[in-house]
């Protein structure tokens, strides 16, 4: 079991600019979700997974987030236009099933800073 | 909507003392609660949930929680905590129409002093 694993793990970059995360998930598990945290806040739901299918988009997700998973593996999460309150931990996290009860297992995060 | 809300955002306890980490949740639909920990420069793990039948959750590392369904609670407890327990502790819910999204309360640093 080599874990969730993201990449980059922090990420600096001028206001304006294009970023890209990717999330690598337990191989078999079908869900993926992905999370922001701010400093001295809980994680926030981004949007998530069933497969390749996105099932839900929290209204934190504005139109210059976009989250793919093209084959249901891997994911990425790109950020256009980044702007400086975009600056955070994004978490992605990733689970076996979809009734609520099962354990989701996270990633280190990867930490953007937007100057 | 569910919210969580977690009563400390810093809890500093000696060595070998007990240890309560409150939460109280909302939601209008049954839930599922979890605690998850993050340990200095980790992700996050989970320590305990809780599903159905009995209130008392337990973790393997000595920590349990206890659902209150009529206060809305889910606070966490240890009678006697170690060094090694220095973290910071994440209560969360999911349920309703969105299964397995995760709604978090703000976290509890707890900070175990020798």
């Amino acid at each position: 079991d080599t874990g969730v694993s993201q990449n980059p793990r922090h990420k600096i970059t001028k206001r304006g600019q294009n970023v890209t995360f990717r999330c690598d998930p337990i191989s078999e598990h079908n869900r993926l979700y992905w999370y922001r945290q701010t400093l001295g806040q809980g994680p926030e739901f981004l949007t998530y997974f069933q497969n390749e299918a996105q099932l839900e988009k929290s209204r934190l997700l504005s139109d210059r987030f976009s989250a793919e998973r093209p084959k249901g593996s891997f994911s990425t999460l790109e950020i256009q236009r980044t702007e400086q309150g975009d600056s955070a931990m994004y978490l992605c996290a990733s689970s076996l099933g979809g009734q609520g009860t099962e354990t989701q297992y996270f990633g280190p995060g990867t930490r953007l800073l937007v100057l | 909507a569910q919210s969580v809300t977690q009563l400390d955002s810093q809890v500093p306890v000696f060595e070998e003392a007990p240890v309560e980490l409150r939460c109280n949740y909302s939601s209008s639909v049954s839930v599922y609660l979890f605690w998850y920990v993050q340990y200095p420069n980790q992700g996050l793990q989970l320590l305990l949930k809780y599903l159905s039948g009995s209130t008392l959750v337990e973790s393997i590392n000595g920590f349990e929680a206890e659902f209150n369904k009529s206060q809305t609670s889910f606070h966490l407890r240890k009678p006697s905590v170690h060094i090694s327990d220095t973290a910071e502790y994440f209560c969360a819910v999911s349920g309703g129409t969105s299964y397995g999204k995760l709604t978090f309360g703000q976290g509890t640093i707890l900070t175990v002093h020798p």
